[in-house]
């Protein structure tokens, strides 16, 4: 019930493409779903992040779409840019409790 | 905005010695920070959540004699691998929370590179 699965596993995408990665949880007390992008090397650092009270929420070209009747979250990278090659991770928190992740999406933008 | 310092970004050390790990929230208070562990090509890893001047929870599976936490101040929390092995190299990072903020999200450090020879 602590786990936040996360699809696909890679993905490669066209330049100017959408990128789409999608997670599904179980635990219905979770109240905050961040997305993460990890450079090789790197920390994570936070894209973008949702509350289960909004369906949507976009910020530039990333958009996350939420669907609490399924217990789903997507994270959307319209025209998909060679600089956004990374990995993401989806997570879920409920209050100040840890956060769970999701087990990456390595992208991969051909230019 | 917040931002979460980590150091050393890499270190080496040889078999049986210790290594220490500073995460530090530059320019908030944390009173929780958590340190993370990440294999190649896999998911962070809770190892531990380090509350400030009290001890560290740990995770199932994660010995604390091994990785020793202390959270000392508002702004730092340090992680000491004892007794390094090879099967302790991986990468190690800490993230840290600023309760000042209704909301706040997490902020990651830049992570470790532990290579045990």
């Amino acid at each position: 019930q602590q786990q936040v699965k996360q699809s696909p596993q890679s993905l490669i995408v066209q330049k100017g493409g959408i990128s789409i990665i999608n997670c599904a949880y179980e635990n219905t007390a979770f109240d905050y779903f961040p997305w993460y992008q990890q450079f090789p090397g790197k920390g994570p650092a936070l894209l973008i992040a949702i509350r289960p009270d909004v369906s949507e929420k976009k910020e530039g070209r990333f958009t996350i779409s939420f669907n609490k009747s399924a217990k789903q979250f997507s994270l959307h990278i319209m025209d998909s840019q060679p600089g956004d090659s990374a990995t993401y991770f989806c997570a879920a928190r409920w209050g100040a409790q840890k956060l769970v992740f999701g087990q990456g999406t390595r992208l991969t933008i051909n230019p | 905005g917040a931002v979460v310092s980590q150091h050393p970004s890499r270190v080496i050390c040889k078999s049986g010695t210790s290594v220490k790990i500073e995460c530090r929230s530059l320019d908030f208070q944390a009173t929780t920070m958590f340190w993370y562990r990440q294999f190649p090509k896999q998911s962070l890893m809770l190892m531990a959540t380090s509350n400030e001047g009290s001890k560290a929870t740990y995770e199932q599976g994660v010995e604390k004699d091994k990785f020793l936490i202390n959270h000392a101040s508002l702004t730092l929390s340090t992680l000491t691998v004892t007794s390094a092995h090879p099967e302790d190299s991986s990468f190690y990072i800490c993230s840290a929370e600023n309760l000042g903020t209704r909301n706040s999200p997490l902020h990651f450090g830049n992570g470790t590179r532990l290579t045990v020879t």
